[in-house]
């Protein structure tokens, strides 16, 4: 069955560097998301990205991330310079349907586990 | 704000005991509930996406049930087995609300004792 995989599970950072999160959405699927979960806390959204561009973003989602479609199968999420409260574990998801996920499923990765020191 | 609230927070059952918890919504501008099952260091998988009132699911021993007038849902297991042991997300997506937004609650976290 396909999958949303994420790579790599576990990114430990020093505050302040670079890091980027990948993602390998359905193949067939059309919309794709990054949520994140604060250890303890809710899953928040973070942003849509559809047609090769934002569709929404959260106001978590300041000028430090960004995300890009750089072929036709990863997608990946920046995270310019890191800080402590980025620590977190962060989601891809995808779904199929160009409406959006409201009443289409949507499936996560595995996530990946980032922890800045 | 939109706000989901699940309980309980976590839910200890022998195996063969039947459970179920709750997730609260808002009731205004419903448009679509999804449940997921989400064990440690996996995927979150999908159980079922829930869109009208009195909507009722079912996949093998686990059901959901949808209430969007009063703002709940139901997930039941029946007969839990230590397999079913994972934590139980539900997320709302409301109407007119955005393409990607879907709001998570806390998470019911099951353990199941052999």
């Amino acid at each position: 069955e396909p999958e949303v995989t994420q790579t790599p599970s576990h990114q430990v950072t020093q505050m302040g560097q670079e890091v980027i999160l990948r993602c390998v959405p359905i193949s067939n699927h059309l919309y794709f998301y990054w949520y994140r979960q604060i250890l303890g806390q809710k899953v928040e959204f973070l942003v849509s990205f559809y047609n090769n561009e934002i569709s929404e973003k959260s106001e978590i989602f300041d000028d430090q991330f960004s995300v890009e479609r750089p072929d036709g199968s990863n997608f990946t999420l920046k995270i310019r310079s890191t800080k402590l409260e980025d620590s977190a574990m962060y989601f891809c998801a995808s779904n199929r349907l160009a409406g959006g996920p409201g009443t289409d499923t949507q499936y996560f990765g595995p996530g990946t586990r980032l922890t800045v020191l | 704000i939109l706000n989901v609230e699940q309980s309980p927070q976590s839910l200890h059952v022998q195996e063969g005991d039947s459970t179920n918890f709750t997730c609260s919504f808002p009731s205004s501008n419903f448009y679509a509930l999804h449940w997921y099952r989400w064990e440690t260091a996996k995927s979150p998988e999908a159980l079922f996406v829930m869109t009208l009132n009195g909507d009722e699911k079912k996949k093998g021993r686990i059901s959901a049930t949808l209430n969007t007038k009063e703002g709940y849902s139901y997930l039941y297991i029946k007969g839990s087995q230590p397999e079913d042991s994972a934590t139980y997300l539900c997320a709302f997506h409301n109407y007119g609300g955005s393409q990607g937004n879907l709001i998570f609650g806390k998470g019911t976290k099951l353990s199941v004792k052999p």
